[in-house]
């Protein structure tokens, strides 16, 4: 079963607004992250944040992430229809002995020009 | 190209034959990880190796699937008597591990290979 559960499940905006998406997962972690997949396409990895952290940046992205509520949040700046994707968090969780990330069901965004 | 590649890009096969599919990782990666991923959920983990030990299998792994990397390079993944349940996306993806310095399960993912059981 996966852990992460992201929110919205889609979200449409127009260019040049900001997109936020929220992720929820529930067992403690080593580190979360963020991925894009453009329809039909492979995963491509966006941002990685570590439990030790609270706030990342990488360009027009944001991530944000709260242990104690176990959330994270991505936020993408002044978007581009070529945002267009599906947008996945992935969790690395902690003790297991487990190596696998653990995905959510993606937030499926569209960004009109 | 030095990202990770998979072929076929799409199989189409009929219900009961079986199919393989091949990973070509990031050349110096050490670790090779397999996902399935069906319409509109996230990729769910199939199994991965380190080098050429396969060191987790999930449950999701049937035994009509079996996974090798035997020169801790390229891995494939072969499904015997498919059935209509197995069509989705296979997604492969390569990390380097290190056993030194802090945890860093970033994974790089391919393009993956779309399966259709008719």
């Amino acid at each position: 079963s996966q852990q992460g559960e992201e929110d919205p499940q889609a979200l449409s905006i127009q260019e040049g607004e900001n997109a936020t998406m929220n992720c929820s997962y529930k067992t403690s972690i080593n580190n979360l992250q963020w991925y894009r997949q453009n329809s039909g396409r492979g995963l491509v990895h966006l941002i990685l944040i570590r439990s030790n952290e609270r706030e990342k940046h990488s360009g027009r992205l944001r991530v944000t992430l709260d242990t104690s509520k176990k959330s994270s949040s991505l936020l993408i700046t002044a978007s581009r229809a070529a945002d267009t994707a599906s947008y996945f968090c992935a969790t690395d969780p902690r003790g297991g002995g487990s190596e696998k990330l653990v995905f959510g069901k993606g937030t499926k965004l569209t960004v009109n020009p | 190209d030095t990202g990770v590649s998979q072929d076929p890009r799409h199989k189409i096969t009929k219900r009961g034959q079986n199919v393989t599919f091949r990973c070509d990782p990031i050349s110096e990666h050490n670790r090779l990880y397999w996902y399935r991923q069906t319409l509109g959920q996230g990729p769910e983990f199939l199994t991965y190796f380190q080098n050429e030990a396969q060191l987790e299998k999930s449950r999701l792994l049937s035994n009509r699937f079996s996974a090798e990397r035997p020169k801790g390079s390229f891995s494939t993944l072969e499904i015997q008597r498919t059935e209509q349940g197995d069509s989705a996306m296979y997604l492969c993806a390569s990390s380097l591990y290190l056993w030194a310095g802090g945890r860093n399960n970033e994974q790089f993912f391919g393009p993956g290979t779309r399966l259709t059981v008719l």
